[in-house]
């Protein structure tokens, strides 16, 4: 069975500190690496799907990278805001199926 | 509005009580996909369709069925619930092979077995 781990499994940051968080994946039989943004009482919703080594994604204050080789890629919050609060998971992709990590749940005091 | 939708959203059943949890998504997707998510495990993938008529296993198939007639549902079966299938259920779609698509996410069905 691959495993996804997360990490840290929880954050605590004040609004206005950047932070990032882990996601390490099997790197063999590798095929993409998805995160997905979570609040509570909605459906996760997609943040990037990468697929290449080297690769760097962003979105307004959040980005990506993603290292296919050695099996990691990081996700960063610029200026964290309160309304950043929420589950982060990734997810390794294989040729049909998906794995998901724990999660890091960040939590943004204003 | 493209959206993936799930029914019941809540289900409190008994042991042994035959249940679906219908998934229906509008987006012409041929990927579905049921998730399963449990404190501290993250989402474990429970079953997944390919296309019409073409389901295979997830990592955690045991005491599920599906079935995919058409392209548009994708129900998911528990012909006996037991107390350890308590859980939240999510179904999600894409337009092919996840890997390379992100995929659409139902509300999520609470089911509680008692």
């Amino acid at each position: 069975i691959l495993n996804v781990e997360q990490s840290p499994q929880s954050l605590h940051v004040q609004e206005g500190d950047s932070t990032n968080f882990t996601c390490s994946f099997p790197s063999s039989n590798f095929y993409a690496l998805h995160w997905y943004r979570w609040e509570t009482a909605k459906s996760p919703e997609a943040l990037f799907v990468m697929t290449l080594n080297g690769d760097e994604k962003k979105k307004g204050r959040i980005s990506a990278t993603l290292n296919t080789k050695e099996g990691y890629s990081y996700l960063y919050i610029k200026g964290s805001q309160p309304e950043d609060s929420a589950t982060y998971l990734c997810a390794s992709a294989g040729a049909n199926d998906m794995r998901f990590g724990a999660g890091t749940r960040l939590t943004v005091k204003p | 509005e493209a959206q993936v939708t799930q029914n019941p959203r809540y289900l409190i059943t008994v042991t042994g009580k035959k249940l679906t949890v219908t998934c229906s998504q509008n987006m012409n997707h041929e990927y579905m996909s049921w998730y399963r998510q449990d404190p501290g495990l993250g989402l474990r993938q429970i079953y997944y369709s390919m296309n019409v008529e073409v389901t295979d296993k997830g990592d955690v198939p045991e005491g599920y069925k599906v079935s995919r007639k058409e392209k548009r549902n994708f129900p998911l079966i528990l012909e006996s619930p037991s107390p350890n299938q308590t859980s939240l259920y999510f179904c999600a779609s894409s337009p092919r092979l996840a890997t390379h698509y992100e995929q659409y996410f139902g509300p999520g069905t609470r089911l509680t077995v008692t």
